[in-house]
């Protein structure tokens, strides 16, 4: 059964950055899709960006392009989203979400159980 | 990037009733192997999405068959045949036909 475990809570200041981790267990995640999603609070499911950590090149969102660094050890199977130059509203929850590929096309259908970032002076 | 429009944005249920939300797609979601790549969540308060429907109409596993998702090219259905007070919580559609996954605003669903 894979799991994914993320890194605890952050309280950053405006401008600065914040890197967020999710531990994935099993043997599934180089081969996996790991993506990040975030949710403002009251708002809505919004995707950042994702790896494949056997390839190594991220796909980011167009909106978070050049902001937000998603990377993958595969040694230690574990995922890395870092989002530069913080702002109050990237104040959210940030999921990290797997999409496993096989004959059927789950989507992301194990997610971490979330890491708030709060961005306050 | 291919957008996803739910309708309605908040349902109230009666228990035993059904439910019905409906998600467009700005582009068709059809793989070139016959696929949808159409997927519903349900996200209870305080916790992550869980995965109910993938490929448009398979229900994943654990999923109550009270729930059936169908569709296909750009118009996608969730629905509930009875409502249980268990289900409250919003619903989401997603997309992931470009390897870039879009979501739905989401849709409320409380209990009268």
């Amino acid at each position: 059964q894979v799991q994914l475990v993320q890194s605890g809570a952050e309280v950053k200041k405006p401008g600065s950055s914040v890197k967020v981790s999710c531990k994935a267990s099993g043997d599934t995640f180089s081969s996996s899709t790991i993506s990040w999603v975030r949710q403002a609070p009251g708002q809505g499911l919004e995707w950042m960006g994702g790896i494949i950590p056997n390839f190594g090149t991220p796909n980011y969102a167009q909106k978070f392009q050049g902001r937000v660094t998603i990377s993958a050890d595969e040694s230690t199977t574990t995922a890395f989203m870092e989002l530069s130059s913080l702002r109050s509203e990237d104040t959210a929850v940030y999921y990290c979400a797997r999409d496993f590929p096989g004959y059927y096309n789950y989507g992301l259908d194990v997610w971490g159980q979330g890491t708030t970032v709060t961005v306050s002076s | 990037d291919v957008v996803m429009t739910q309708t309605p944005l908040s349902l109230s249920v009666t228990p035993g009733q059904p439910a019905s939300i409906s998600c467009k797609s700005s582009q068709s979601l059809l793989h070139s192997g016959g696929k949808a790549y159409s997927y519903w969540y349900l996200q209870k308060p305080g916790q992550p999405p869980q995965l109910l429907i993938y490929e448009a109409s398979y229900r994943f596993s654990g999923v109550p068959d009270r729930f059936n998702g169908s569709g296909s090219g750009t118009d996608f259905t969730l629905k509930i045949s009875r409502v249980e007070a268990e289900d409250v919580g919003v619903y989401y559609c997603m997309q992931s036909i470009q390897s870039r996954y879009t979501f739905g605003q989401g849709t409320k669903l409380e209990i009268k």
